[in-house]
């Protein structure tokens, strides 16, 4: 099977601006994570989809939003960038949302 | 916020040598796991332990949990080179995300 892909996996934006980092997830699973990984605060949740439902969500203000297809691909998006919001942002799939992740390479996300 | 917080943050040790990581969580969880990453790539699921289990092997790694002490502990024996990574703890409970420390880098030197 094919891992999780992310794509693109280097951006660079500037603020103000925004951005949508796209997820396709494992055949067959049916739950995405993403995560925002920064030196200071290390890998944070952003939020869970399940069968196109937002099923958890972390403590990220509402600029960051996500959403999930029928075929289980999922997109986040954020907008008005800030300098802060550069970061790694990591993708992961499972077939049922408990259990072990698998993770996408990530996408580098640099604001400017 | 942080839920695991692994110990100690950097390690180095010589190939062959054997590498203990620990990681302390505050909350009830369903199961905590490892990860490695390399190099600031994505995540690679090493282990799972649920909070029934006190330990379990893979390969090279041992882990252990103490729900008591909420604490975890991952053993890599025989090191390589080529286990030098960030390693990182998660726990999940059982609401479908997984709060991960801030890791742990483990240098191995041939």
């Amino acid at each position: 099977k094919a891992g999780v892909t992310q794509t693109p996996r280097y951006l660079i934006k500037t603020r103000g601006q925004q951005v949508t980092l796209s997820c396709s997830p494992i055949s067959g699973h049916r739950s995405v994570s993403w995560y925002q990984q920064t030196p200071g605060q290390g890998l944070q949740f952003l939020f869970e989809y399940f069968s196109e439902t937002q099923r958890n969500k972390g403590n990220f203000p509402g600029r960051f939003s996500g959403r999930q297809f029928s075929n289980s691909r999922s997109e986040m998006n954020v907008s008005t960038l800030e300098l802060g919001d550069s970061a790694l942002y990591l993708c992961a799939s499972s077939q049922s949302g408990g259990g072990e992740q698998f993770f996408g390479p990530g996408t580098r996300l640099t604001v400017l | 916020s942080q839920q695991g917080e692994e110990d100690p943050q950097a390690l180095s040790i010589q190939e062959g040598e054997n590498a203990t990581m620990n990681c302390s969580y505050k909350t009830s969880i369903n199961n905590l796991q490892w990860y490695r990453q390399n190099s600031g790539r994505g995540l690679v699921h090493l282990i799972l332990i649920r909070s029934n289990e006190r330990e379990k092997h893979s390969g090279r790694l041992r882990v252990t949990l103490d729900t008591s002490k909420k604490s975890s502990s991952l053993l890599i024996t025989a090191s390589r080179a080529a286990d030098t990574a960030s390693y990182f703890c998660a726990t999940d409970e059982a609401n479908s995300k997984l709060t991960f420390g801030k890791g742990i880098t483990l240098s191995v030197r041939p």
